[in-house]
């Protein structure tokens, strides 16, 4: 079974708006990452979080993590049509192996 | 993008044939993964490896096997393919020497296999 699962499965919202997508998860976590992946390609990482931290910025993505709450957000400001994609949390108990969710697909219309 | 590439990047095979997949790396990182990919299912792992001759199950692994004999190569073989095997299968490989994360995983581009 998936650790994480991401909420919403769909999302589309118009070129400069904010996307914001969650991920809830069950057990206790060592780190949380977040992936992208364009239609027919393979996952580009985009960032990671540690379970001692609480938010984090990477250019126009923001992420924050609640472990308390199990769940984390990953907000992408001004989006881009470039943007479109579906995008998984993963999760880690502090070994090499992740458990992906499911993942929201979203799109942005230009 | 990491130096990985997956072959073949698209199979068709029948039914009880037995198929293997081959994920190639170029940047000495000690981890290799093989997952699939389906509809509502997100990435699921199948099997990974830690090293050399080192590997262990993941949440699917009924109907593969893997083999890792030189750090660069990882195969995972299907023994007899049925039609659930369908699926986009990915590589990725963690466990970069040189970088501050090493949970980071990177991506191959894939392999569509369809049995028939």
């Amino acid at each position: 079974s998936q650790q994480g699962e991401e909420d919403p499965q769909a999302l589309s919202i118009q070129e400069g708006e904010n996307a914001t997508m969650n991920c809830s998860y069950k057990t206790s976590i060592n780190n949380l990452q977040w992936y992208r992946q364009n239609s027919g390609r393979g996952l580009v990482h985009l960032i990671l979080i540690r379970s001692n931290e609480r938010e984090k910025h990477s250019g126009r993505l923001r992420v924050t993590l609640d472990t308390s709450k199990k769940s984390s957000s990953l907000l992408i400001t001004a989006s881009r049509a470039a943007d479109t994609a579906s995008y998984f949390c993963a999760t880690s108990g502090g070994y090499q192996k992740v458990t992906f969710g499911i993942g929201t697909k979203l799109q942005v219309i230009p | 993008d990491a130096g990985i590439t997956q072959s073949p990047r698209h199979k068709v095979t029948e039914t009880g044939t037995p198929v293997t997949l081959r994920c190639h790396q170029t940047e000495n990182h000690r981890y290799m993964y093989w997952y699939r990919q389906d509809p509502g299912h997100g990435l699921r792992l199948i099997h990974y490896s830690y090293g050399v001759k080192d590997t262990d199950k993941g949440e699917v692994s009924d109907g593969y096997s893997v083999s890792r004999s030189k750090t660069e190569d990882f195969l995972l073989t299907l023994e007899s393919a049925t039609s659930s095997q369908t699926s986009v299968y990915f590589c990725a490989i963690s466990g970069n020497p040189w970088a501050a994360n090493q949970e980071t995983q990177y991506f191959g581009p894939g392999t569509r296999l369809l049995v028939l």
